[in-house]
């Protein structure tokens, strides 16, 4: 499975964008990329995931570099529940989507 | 409810006793999954089913621990002769079809903590 590399952890406004990147040089053509976060104790909550194309839901949006050797998750509009620990994670086409977890990245949206 | 629900949410034992963890997967999800999450760290994977046939079980970390999912329903998981080393936050989470574009959805999770 490919290895991703996330920044520890980011501070952003409250109000303003929360850009997120991750690094995925690894990936192969079959593998999707995941976005989760976890808010304190909670369990993670899915927020986005994709192949190639760049996605967009009502929590964020997702930039897929053309060669998908990189993404960015976007938060649009940050506010202070958004702190959390965001993870990037690849998941393999076809096969079982067992996520493996990394150590992610701690977002703390400041007021 | 509609999420993934878990029981007990805090379950506290002596060393040696055995613990059994209930994952109640949302409704028509086909596979489901166990996570363990130490403090400060990211979910670590278990073992997963679908329906009822267990998968993969790479992730169980000795002969101690063992999942069934006899109905492809709700699923337990069991720690015999618990050690102080098993405390953890142990997670569930279903997704609608076995498929890497089928997303996961967690439980709250138990908490687990052996004295």
């Amino acid at each position: 499975d490919a290895k991703t590399t996330q920044p520890t952890s980011m501070d952003c406004a409250e109000g303003r964008a929360a850009n997120l990147p991750c690094n995925h040089s690894t990936i192969s053509g079959n593998e999707y990329v995941y976005w989760y976060r976890q808010i304190h104790s909670q369990g993670p909550q899915y927020i986005i995931h994709g192949l190639k194309n760049n996605e967009t839901n009502e929590m964020a949006s997702l930039i897929i570099t053309e060669d998908r050797k990189s993404s960015t998750l976007i938060l649009p509009h940050a506010t202070l529940r958004d702190t959390a620990v965001y993870y990037c994670i690849v998941s393999a086409r076809g096969a079982t989507n067992k996520l493996i977890f990394g150590t992610g990245t701690l977002l703390a949206v400041q007021p | 409810g509609a999420g993934v629900s878990q029981s007990p949410r805090y379950k506290v034992t002596k060393r040696g006793q055995d613990v059994a963890l209930r994952c109640d997967p949302i409704s028509g999800h086909v596979s489901l999954y166990w996570y363990r999450q130490a403090l400060g760290q990211g979910p670590e994977f278990l073992t997963y089913f679908n329906y009822e046939a267990q998968q993969d079980k790479s992730g169980l970390p000795n002969d101690r621990f063992s999942a069934e999912r006899p109905e492809g329903s709700i699923s337990t998981l069991t720690i015999q002769r618990t050690e102080q080393r098993d405390s953890a936050m142990y997670r569930c989470a279903s997704s609608r079809r076995d498929s890497a574009n089928s997303p996961l959805h967690f439980g709250n999770g138990t908490r687990l903590t052996v004295t």
